[in-house]
C-alpha cells in the first residue's frame, strides 16, 4: 500500500524558513517522480514543483522558484521541501504526491503551515 | 503557462441527476487532463487520468471526455457520497496547473 506522510508543519514567523518532509513507503521510491502541492485555507490547489528519480531534474512554479527548494533522499525514502522567506501568503496545507506520468496518483494527508507573528 | 478555466464554481444537484463540469485550457494539451475529487478535510483523490482513463476502483459513474482545449467531466446518477470539490489539472506542460474547482452539493 502506498503511504505518504508529511511532517514538519506548524506555526512559523514571517520571514523565517521551514523544512517539510514526506516519508514514503509501499512502493519503490527511487523509481518515481515526486511533487509538492499546496492549498491555502478555503482555496484551490497550487502545484509547487517536482523532482525526478535521481534529482537531476527539478521544476518549480515560477512564482515560488526563488523561495522553495525540493530535494529527496532515496536511501531514506524521503522527499523534502525547504521553504524560505515565508509570508502570510504561504499559509497552507502542503501535500506531497507520488506521480503517475504527470498525474498526482497518490497524496499524503498534508501538513499545515501557518505563517504568523 | 497553460491556464485552466473551470466551470461552474458550484453545483447543487439531486441524487440521481447527471453532473457535468467543464474545463477549458488556454493551450492545446491533447488529452493530458486529469480529474480529482476532494472531500471535506481530506486530500484530493485522483479519479481520471490522462486519456480519459478511469483509475482502478473508481466507479464507472464517473467519466470524462475532451481533447485539445475543451474537456468535460461527468457523474452519472450522482450519489450523496459524491459531495465534495472537483478539480481538473493539465499535465501537458510545466508548470502543472489546476482549475479553480467545482463544489458539488447534493440537495
Amino acid at each position: 500500500e502506498v503511504k505518504l506522510v508529511e511532517s514538519g508543519g506548524g506555526l512559523v514567523q514571517p520571514g523565517r524558513s521551514l523544512k517539510l518532509s514526506c516519508a514514503a513507503s509501499g512502493f519503490s521510491f527511487n523509481d518515481y517522480w515526486m511533487g509538492w502541492v499546496r492549498q491555502a485555507p478555503g482555496k484551490g490547489l497550487e502545484w509547487i514543483g517536482e523532482i525526478n528519480q535521481d534529482s537531476s531534474t527539478i521544476n518549480y512554479t515560477p512564482s515560488l522558484k526563488d523561495k522553495f527548494t525540493i530535494s529527496r533522499d532515496n536511501a531514506q525514502n524521503t522527499l523534502y521541501l525547504q521553504m524560505s522567506k515565508l509570508g502570510s501568503e504561504d499559509t497552507a496545507i502542503y501535500y506531497c504526491a507520488k506521480y503517475y506520468g504527470y498525474t498526482f496518483a497518490y497524496w499524503g494527508q498534508g501538513t499545515l503551515v501557518t505563517v504568523s507573528s | 503557462e497553460t491556464t485552466v478555466t473551470q466551470s461552474p464554481a458550484s453545483l447543487s444537484m439531486a441524487v440521481g441527476e447527471k453532473v457535468s463540469i467543464s474545463c477549458k485550457t488556454s493551450t492545446d494539451i491533447d488529452d493530458d487532463m486529469n480529474w480529482y475529487q476532494q472531500k471535506s478535510g481530506e486530500a484530493p483523490k485522483l479519479l481520471i487520468s490522462e486519456g480519459n482513463t478511469l483509475r482502478p476502483g473508481v466507479p464507472s459513474r464517473f467519466s470524462s471526455s475532451g481533447y485539445g482545449t475543451d474537456f468535460v467531466f461527468t457523474i452519472n446518477n450522482v450519489l450523496l457520497g459524491d459531495e465534495g470539490i472537483y478539480y481538473c489539472q493539465q499535465s501537458d506542460n510545466v508548470p502543472l496547473t489546476f482549475g479553480a474547482g467545482t463544489k458539488l452539493e447534493l440537495k
